[in-house]
């Protein structure tokens, strides 16, 4: 079975700095990646998504993502982060074949500080 | 407004209660999904409905019975839970379970076995 790696659990980082998240998974045959995001009180949203073509993704609010197959990775990154980016932010991939059946990683909760 | 709307936001059972979940989509889509999210654990698939027939039933227990009368509204069924059965219980929709387009989430319901 799949499975997704979220490296940090916490991070905590001031306005204005920037932010990676690291994202590995496990399945070795063609997927699907997604950065959801859950800002406190709120319901989970799309952040960006890829399927194929350029490997590296824009999203909403200047957030981008890199897929780089031989690491198995899908890094989400924003160079300028805001107080308003405090949120959790959630890796998912599924299997090309298997449609929205998504595999979620544990989650990155993010506090950014004014 | 994330056009899933989930029902009770809260509920606390005891072990012996009947109680039930529900979800509804405004969205036209025709695929709805329950997720449970527990503390430190990533988010887990339950079920798939796609076109109101069960797709995926992944392992739950039998003290979780979902139904799903059209493809607007989904309901979850507890019976004789276990305290480890509390958690955030999610519900989302997307297009068709077998596309690989983007899940809408309502906003949860937090359970709560006594």
């Amino acid at each position: 079975a799949q499975s997704v790696s979220q490296h940090n659990h916490h991070v905590i980082l001031s306005e204005a700095a920037s932010l990676e998240l690291g994202c590995n998974y496990s399945y070795g045959g063609t997927v699907n990646l997604f950065w959801y995001v859950q800002y406190p009180g709120q319901h989970l949203q799309l952040l960006l998504k890829y399927f194929s073509g350029d490997p590296l993704v824009k999203g909403i609010k200047g957030f981008e993502a890199e897929f780089i197959k031989s690491k198995f990775s899908f890094n989400l990154r924003k160079p300028s982060v805001q107080w308003s980016d405090t949120a959790e932010y959630f890796c998912a991939v599924n299997q090309g074949a298997a449609g929205n059946k998504l595999t979620f990683g544990g989650g990155t909760r993010v506090l950014v500080k004014p | 407004e994330t056009g899933v709307t989930q029902t009770p936001r809260h509920l606390v059972m005891g072990m012996t209660n009947k109680k039930s979940l529900k979800c509804e989509q405004h969205l036209g889509h025709n695929a709805m999904y329950w997720y449970k999210q527990s503390a430190k654990k990533p988010l887990e698939l339950m079920f798939v409905y796609n076109f109101k027939e069960q797709t995926e039933n992944n392992s739950v227990p039998s003290r979780f019975s979902p139904e799903c009368p059209n493809s607007s509204h989904l309901f979850l069924h507890l019976h004789t839970l276990q305290p480890e059965d509390s958690a955030l219980y999610l519900c989302a929709s997307s297009q068709a379970a077998d596309s690989t387009g983007e899940l809408f989430f309502g906003e949860g319901s937090r359970l709560t076995v006594l």
